[in-house]
């Protein structure tokens, strides 16, 4: 079955200071992979996915992730964090066959110091 | 395009009475979904539709029904809330079966007394 372990309940990062969010996967066959993220009382906005190809992508926001088939993960990192990045952080796995159910994983939240 | 519309914003309730949370799109999505999110536990699929007249269970579906009539409009009915569904609701749609971008309503925040 699909699964996505976030491992950081809650992290916090300095302004300015780099940043990784991990995600982990468990998918038997070739996933699907998205961030999305949370403002305080928002709805979901996705910032990058993986489909295929090139195993680093970009997003929005200045945000950019790596698949690695290898380790199952598909870490998320901002070489500079902003305030405005403040936000939780949910990773999720879909399947690339015929399934239709997108599997989150618990979030991470992220508060930014001054 | 509004994009997906789920009213209302914030409900009250009390134990076993019903209600409908609505959720519209206007983007022609075939795909349309019902998560809730709760603290510690991320997103949990409720009941999913890939199509006008088709619907399917996800994760947790118990205690809600569901139905698709049209294209646009996906309603979640609790016909007896319960305190264990005090939650955020999210309404989400996306364009095509293979394509798995969902794009997301605001939410509805339940709370069951």
């Amino acid at each position: 079955a699909q699964s996505v372990t976030q491992p950081d309940i809650h992290i916090t990062v300095s302004e300015g200071a780099s940043l990784e969010l991990r995600c982990n996967y468990s998918y038997g066959a070739t996933p699907y992979l998205f961030w999305y993220v949370q403002s305080p009382g928002q709805g979901l906005q996705l910032l990058l996915k993986y489909f295929s190809g090139d195993t680093l992508v970009q997003g929005i926001k200045g945000f950019e992730a790596e698949f690695k088939r290898s380790q199952s993960s598909f870490n998320l990192r901002k070489p500079s964090v902003h305030w405005s990045d403040a936000a939780e952080y949910f990773c999720a796995v879909g399947a690339s066959g015929a399934t239709n159910k997108l599997i989150f994983g618990t979030g991470t939240l992220l508060a930014v110091q001054p | 395009n509004a994009g997906v519309t789920q009213t209302p914003k914030f409900q009250v309730l009390k134990t076993g009475q019903s209600m409908t949370l609505q959720c519209a799109q206007d983007m022609n999505h075939e795909y349309m979904s019902w998560y809730r999110q709760d603290p510690g536990m991320g997103l949990r699929l409720i009941h999913y539709s890939v199509g006008a007249g088709i619907t399917d269970q996800g994760e947790v579906p118990n205690g809600y029904n569901v139905s698709r009539s049209t294209t646009e409009d996906f309603p979640l009915r609790l016909l007896s809330a319960a305190p264990s569904q005090t939650s955020v609701y999210f309404c989400a749609s996306r364009r095509e079966l293979g394509a798995n971008v969902l794009t997301f309503g605001a939410g509805s925040r339940l709370t069951v007394l």
